[in-house]
């Protein structure tokens, strides 16, 4: 079974900063999607960023980008230039190619101070 | 519509008694799925359903969760003789690509008491 593991529970910066959230998965699959989802307190989950496995570049999203690892199973997100916005928490998440269902980490508290 | 909508967005019910979430998807999404949070948790799959049917409804936790969607719409999430553990968010959410392109709603809570 896939598992996703996020080891920060709670990260805080200052604005302006940037922060890097750590995240770690396991899996035998090759072909696979891995996914940072931002939660506000309004409960919705937000899409930040995707990356397919078998793409050996780097997404980026803006202020966001991805650190992908698939040798070490490590999928770390960067914020740049955080803002205050930005305080929510983020969850990572996998999905085997070809599944439909998302396997999410414990999620990270991320607060932006000003 | 524009989002995925959920209803109620809060409920609090008794222990023992029946309750009714409600997911109206994006209009057009094929697929539509619901996870449960429970507080300060991840989320955990429940169910899927492509169209009408549900392929995998291999995250129900016990025959008490129980779902339908009629006319590739619209979809219930029924959990009967309600316990406090069920007590969370429930979160819907919709997609027409399988790469995880989902769209959820803003969840209901769900308080058992």
């Amino acid at each position: 079974a896939q598992t996703v593991t996020q080891s920060q529970p709670e990260m805080s910066v200052q604005e302006a900063e940037t922060v890097t959230l750590s995240c770690t998965y396991d899996t035998s699959e090759n072909n696979y999607y891995l996914f940072w989802y931002k939660q506000p307190p309004s409960r919705q989950m937000i899409l930040v960023i995707r990356q397919e496995a078998y793409k050996q570049q780097n997404a980026t999203e803006n202020r966001f980008s991805v650190n992908f690892q698939k040798a070490a199973k490590s999928f770390s997100l960067k914020i740049s230039d955080s803002q205050l916005g930005d305080t929510a928490m983020y969850f990572c998440a996998f999905m085997t190619q070809g599944a439909q269902k998302l396997v999410f980490g414990q999620g990270t508290r991320l607060t932006i101070n000003p | 519509g524009a989002g995925v909508s959920q209803s109620p967005s809060n409920k609090v019910t008794e222990k023992g008694k029946d309750v009714e979430l409600r997911c109206d998807p994006i209009s057009g999404h094929t697929a539509l799925y619901w996870y449960r949070q429970s507080l300060g948790q991840g989320l955990e799959f429940l169910i899927y359903f492509q169209g009408n049917s549900a392929p995998d409804k291999s995250g129900l936790p016990s025959d008490r969760f129980s779902a339908e969607r009629t006319g590739g719409s619209v979809s219930t999430l029924t959990i009967q003789r309600t316990q406090q553990e069920d007590s969370a968010v429930y979160l819907c959410a919709s997609s027409w690509t399988d790469w995880g392109g989902y769209t959820f709603g803003s969840g209901t809570r769900l308080t058992v008491v």
